[in-house]
């Protein structure tokens, strides 16, 4: 069974801390790995990945992949309280239109 | 910025009665999607439509669930008795084309619409 599982499930920092977000997957036919922020409802688009060490960049936001090791990292540098949201990851697989959701991270970023 | 848009973004409804969620996606997108969410829970597929037919469904989307594309912009999902286990965040989601097929084929939630059955 396809399967998407995030890491840490739950992260706590100040303001100005690094976070990393772990993503892994097991799925049969990879074709691409999505990172969306959930702040209130709708989970909004970050990046898709779809090569191994290709580094996506959006501000303080990025984020790569291991299509050997199977995993992406979500990385935030210099966070602020506006990146306080869950971050979700999903992937795309097989002959197949869905996206395959893990639970999500949620961080929480104090001042 | 085109975005997907959602109606109502709360419903309330009693347990055996019928719901309409609806949609309105990006307009230059040609393949849609309802997403559900249980509270707590990962985000859940529960169907995809292109070319105005079902492209994929999930086994959560049984003879109670429907969608239709009544007319050029608006994308509708019905529940036709619904369950106390039915109350959940519905997402509906669009994409230009069909995903991980490469740059830009991303897919775009909208709000959602907390469903409650009570």
């Amino acid at each position: 069974e396809d399967k998407v599982v995030q890491s840490p499930l739950s992260l706590v920092v100040h303001e100005g801390d690094t976070v990393t977000l772990n993503c892994s997957y097991e799925v049969t036919n990879f074709r691409s790995l999505l990172w969306y922020k959930q702040e209130k409802k709708a989970p909004t688009f970050l990046f898709m990945l779809t090569s191994s060490g290709i580094e996506k960049k959006s501000g303080r936001l990025s984020s790569i992949l291991d299509k050997k090791e199977l995993f992406s990292i979500l990385n935030i540098t210099a966070t602020q309280t506006g990146d306080s949201a869950v971050y979700l990851c999903a992937v795309e697989a097989g002959d197949t239109d869905k996206l395959i959701f893990g639970t999500g991270t949620r961080l929480q970023v104090f001042p | 910025e085109p975005e997907v848009t959602q109606t109502p973004s709360h419903q309330v409804t009693q347990m055996g009665q019928e719901v309409i969620l609806r949609c309105v996606p990006i307009s230059n997108h040609l393949y849609f999607y309802w997403y559900r969410q249980i509270l707590g829970q990962k985000v859940e597929f529960l169907v995809s439509f292109y070319n105005n037919e079902i492209s994929e469904k999930s086994e959560i989307f049984d003879d109670q669930f429907s969608v239709e594309r009544p007319d050029g912009s608006n994308f509708t999902l019905k529940i036709r008795s619904t369950k106390l286990e039915d109350s959940a965040m519905y997402f509906c989601a669009s994409s230009y084309v069909r995903p991980g097929t490469g740059v830009g084929t991303e897919a775009f939630f909208g709000q959602g619409t907390r469903l409650t059955v009570v």
